[in-house]
Formats: structure tokens, C-alpha cells, sequence
């Protein structure tokens, strides 16, 4: 969906490496989500933010950190970079207000930690 | 916990065939279901979804799904395969876990359709 960029789309890093994962949305939906995925694991919430001024750990965070810098940009940091944090990794937004619960997703970064 | 369970790894199809990809879920209180599908590099579209109401969904590319609360499944299916269809589909619940809405996915299900 081109109304939830991501960037960059493809990465490549060394152990041990800070990297940071870029969201931005145009779609102007308050929520936004980080999830990874594995084969054979589908997608696993790290990172949820409701508004800006709130954060929350999803099921497997330990080794990430989110920054939510505006209700349009939702980044997630890897501050040392380990080889089994290679996946693809995807940003999503929703919107809170009605009944329109699906979550819209990004094209995905693909990150190979070497 | 809130969860949702996709028993094939894999369905294939012949093109023109009825298909089916299954899903059961496992919530407390009313079910909230979704079904999204990922073509190769490219992120998860949502295809439909269930809230309440007939328990017959229609989404999009001529795909609908049956809500079933007597056996918790939430099965996706379509009356005639296309090749274009072979893509990865994932079922999703909503999760209110205190207080916050998010999705809890499936593993997946790869379709492949054959001419």
C-alpha cells in the first residue's frame, strides 16, 4: 500500500551494528505497528504505538527500540544488529476511530544481518 | 492468549478448481477475523474480514469466507482458482489484550494454483 512507506527496502548489515528502519503513512491513522517475519512463523508483533505519546512491547521486542516522532513516522531501531534478526520486517497503521479495525501494511524491509 | 491457527502449510490447486484455505481460532468474547494476502515482494493486503453480522463474508478479487462459531473456523474460499492467485494468505484476530487493539497472525498458508 504506497500510503505507508518504508525505508529502505532492502538492507544488509553487519553483527553488531545499530540500524534504524524507517515508517512514514499518509493515510492519517493514529496506530502504528512494526512486525517481523519469519517463514513458517507469519508476522509477529515487536512494536505498537497508539499515539504519539504512547508505546508498547508486542511478543518479541527484546532486541529492538521504537520511536514514534510524529503521528506519521513510526521507526524501529536495531542498536546491535544479530544474525537471527534477519527477516522481513513490516510497518502497519489502523485507525482507531470507527469500525474499520484492518490494519494497512507497508511493502516490507528485507534485512539480512551478516 | 488470543491465537489463530493455519493447519496447511501449503494448498495447491488446479486452476479452475474451488478452493479452500483454512483457519480456526481460539479467542475469549466475540471473534473480530481477518484474512490477508502477500504476492511475492510485496506487503499483506487485506482481502476481507469478519465483525459480526452473516457469517457469509465477500472481499475482494472474488474471495469469501465462512465464519463457523460452532467449530471456530474462519475458512477462506473461492469458487474458481486463478494462476494469479498463488500468493501467501495469512488469517488474523483481533486482540484487545489490555486495553489494545492489534492483530495476531497465522503462520500462513501458501496457495499454488496450476494451470
Amino acid at each position: 500500500d504506497a500510503d505507508v512507506t518504508q525505508t529502505p527496502r532492502n538492507r544488509i548489515t553487519k553483527t553488531g551494528k545499530r540500524i534504524m528502519l524507517e515508517c512514514s503513512q499518509t493515510k492519517g491513522h493514529d496506530r502504528m505497528y512494526w512486525y517481523r517475519q519469519d517463514p513458517g512463523l507469519g508476522l509477529r508483533l515487536i512494536y505498537y504505538s497508539f499515539d504519539v505519546k504512547d508505546i508498547n512491547k508486542g511478543e518479541i521486542s527484546d532486541g529492538y527500540s521504537v520511536s514514534r516522532q510524529a503521528q506519521a513516522k513510526f521507526s524501529l531501531s536495531l542498536e546491535s544488529a544479530i544474525p537471527n534478526q534477519t527477516a522481513l520486517y513490516f510497518c502497519a497503521t489502523s485507525d482507531s476511530r470507527g469500525r474499520n479495525t484492518e490494519a494497512f501494511f507497508g511493502q516490507g524491509t528485507r534485512l539480512t544481518v551478516v | 492468549a488470543q491465537s489463530v491457527a493455519q493447519p496447511e502449510d501449503q494448498v495447491n490447486v488446479a486452476e479452475g478448481n474451488p478452493l479452500t484455505v483454512k483457519c480456526t481460532y481460539s479467542v475469549s468474547g466475540n471473534p473480530y477475523l481477518f484474512w490477508y494476502v502477500q504476492y511475492p515482494n510485496r506487503g499483506l493486503q487485506f482481502l476481507l474480514k469478519y465483525i459480526t453480522g452473516d457469517n457469509l463474508v465477500k472481499g475482494s478479487y472474488g474471495f469469501e469466507a465462512e465464519f463457523n462459531k460452532s467449530q471456530t473456523s474462519f475458512h477462506l474460499k473461492k469458487p474458481s482458482a486463478l494462476v494469479s492467485d498463488s500468493a501467501l494468505y495469512f488469517c488474523a484476530v483481533r486482540d484487545i489484550t489490555g486495553g489494545y487493539n492489534k492483530l495476531i497472525f497465522g503462520a500462513g498458508t501458501r496457495l499454488a494454483v496450476h494451470p
